[in-house]
Order: structure tokens, then C-alpha cells, then sequence
């Protein structure tokens, strides 16, 4: 298993949409994970932690099960503006470096 | 002014050519990192260092350097750029050790190099 895998998507889904991304890592003792937003072309920024009770922010939800080594990030009532990809990221090494997975795409149209 | 400064923001250079990027920060964080983007291949971690004395090869370092000149100042150098270094490149920050401590990195908004 690669060290952090995402579906690249695209995710087409119409504003209002419920949708849920997965990512699946190979190996971490972190306690905590990430989930980075980036728009094209532009600089990745966070969006969210993800604990192992997980996380709620406003229509985002991230989920650890670390049983099965995957994390999820569910969007609920999509707007426009979610229209981004989505990066799961994993902490190595105690926090010495981080891992980016490839990235999900979504795109939320009218 | 951004917190994570990137210079340039955009370069053409030719094969063989040495060319170095720089990153400076103002949000007093001791750990910086060097990632590059390539479409499909997602963000790859070229170096890293947690204070001026400490640099840490990344997954990626081959035809690469760096120098840590001051806790802000972080540069990478490709001593002789080729074709496949063609990339965005993001210098980023992280609060590790500081009163947050959350594991946030803070990118600057990229260089983009292409080697012709």
C-alpha cells in the first residue's frame, strides 16, 4: 500500500450535495491527521485536523478510523466555492514531516 | 504582507543553468520546507530543516540544495536545472514547537520554474 492514497476524482456533484472523500495510509502512529484545501494553482491550505473523535467545522466532518488506516472528509450542503481538490495528510516520524496524498477533485456545479 | 514570501514567483531558465529560489517568514517558526507539485504526482518534500543547523534531506533531494541562512530564510538551489525540474515549488512554515504546536504548515503562494 502506498504511504497515503486518495481516489484524484473528479467528484461531480450539484450545489447542495452531500459528499464524502476517503484516504487510506500505510503506516502512522500520529494522533492526529490533516485535511488541506487547494485551489488551482494556488498554495494548499488547511481545513481541518482530524482526531481520533474526530471533527466537525460547519458543513465539514473528518472521521479517523484507525483500525482500518483510512480517513474521511464529509461535506455537507456543497457550494460553489467547495469546488476544489482536496489533499489527506499524514504525519511521519513523529511530526518531522508530513505526507501529502495526490489530492481529490471536486467540482460543485449550479 | 504574506507571512511565507516566495521570490520568484515565476522563472524561465534554460538547461545547465544554476537558479536558486528563496523563502523568507515572518511567523517566527524554526521548521521550513521545500515541496515540489508536478500534475498527478501531488506534493513531494524536496528538504526540511528545524533550525539553521539542522538540514534534512527529503524524498526527493537528488539535484537539489539548500541553505538556511537565518531562521527565516530558507533557499533552494538547482545547481544545474534540466527539463523534469520543470515544477511549482512551495516553501512552507510550521508551528512545531512554538505556543500553538498544532502541526499546521503555512505555504507561500509557489514558484513556478520551467527548464527549457
Amino acid at each position: 500500500r502506498k504511504e497515503v492514497e486518495q481516489d484524484p476524482g473528479p467528484f461531480n456533484v450539484p450545489e447542495g450535495a452531500t459528499v464524502a472523500f476517503n484516504c487510506t495510509y500505510s503506516n502512522s502512529a500520529s494522533q492526529s491527521f490533516f485535511w488541506y484545501r487547494q485551489d488551482c494553482r494556488k498554495e494548499p491550505k488547511l481545513l481541518m485536523s482530524v482526531y481520533s473523535s474526530g471533527n466537525e467545522d460547519g458543513r465539514f466532518t473528518a472521521q479517523l478510523n484507525r483500525a482500518s488506516q483510512y480517513i474521511s472528509l464529509l461535506i455537507r450542503d456543497s457550494k460553489l466555492s467547495d469546488s476544489a481538490t482536496y489533499l489527506c495528510v499524514v504525519p511521519q516520524g513523529g511530526y518531522s514531516t508530513l505526507t501529502f496524498g495526490k489530492g481529490t477533485m471536486l467540482l460543485v456545479s449550479p | 504582507d504574506a507571512d511565507v514570501t516566495q521570490t520568484p514567483r515565476n522563472r524561465i531558465t534554460k538547461t545547465g543553468k544554476r537558479i536558486m529560489l528563496e523563502c523568507s517568514q515572518t511567523k517566527g517558526h524554526d521548521r521550513m520546507y521545500w515541496y515540489r507539485q508536478d500534475p498527478g504526482l501531488g506534493l513531494r518534500l524536496i528538504y526540511y530543516s528545524f533550525d539553521v543547523k539542522d538540514i534534512n534531506k527529503g524524498e526527493i533531494s537528488d539535484g537539489y540544495s539548500v541553505s538556511r541562512q537565518a531562521q527565516a530564510k530558507f533557499s533552494l538551489s538547482l545547481e544545474s536545472a534540466i527539463p523534469n525540474q520543470t515544477a511549482l515549488y512551495f516553501c512552507a512554515t510550521s508551528d512545531l514547537g512554538t505556543g500553538a504546536n498544532t502541526g499546521e504548515l503555512f505555504f507561500g503562494e509557489g514558484s513556478r520554474l520551467t527548464v527549457l
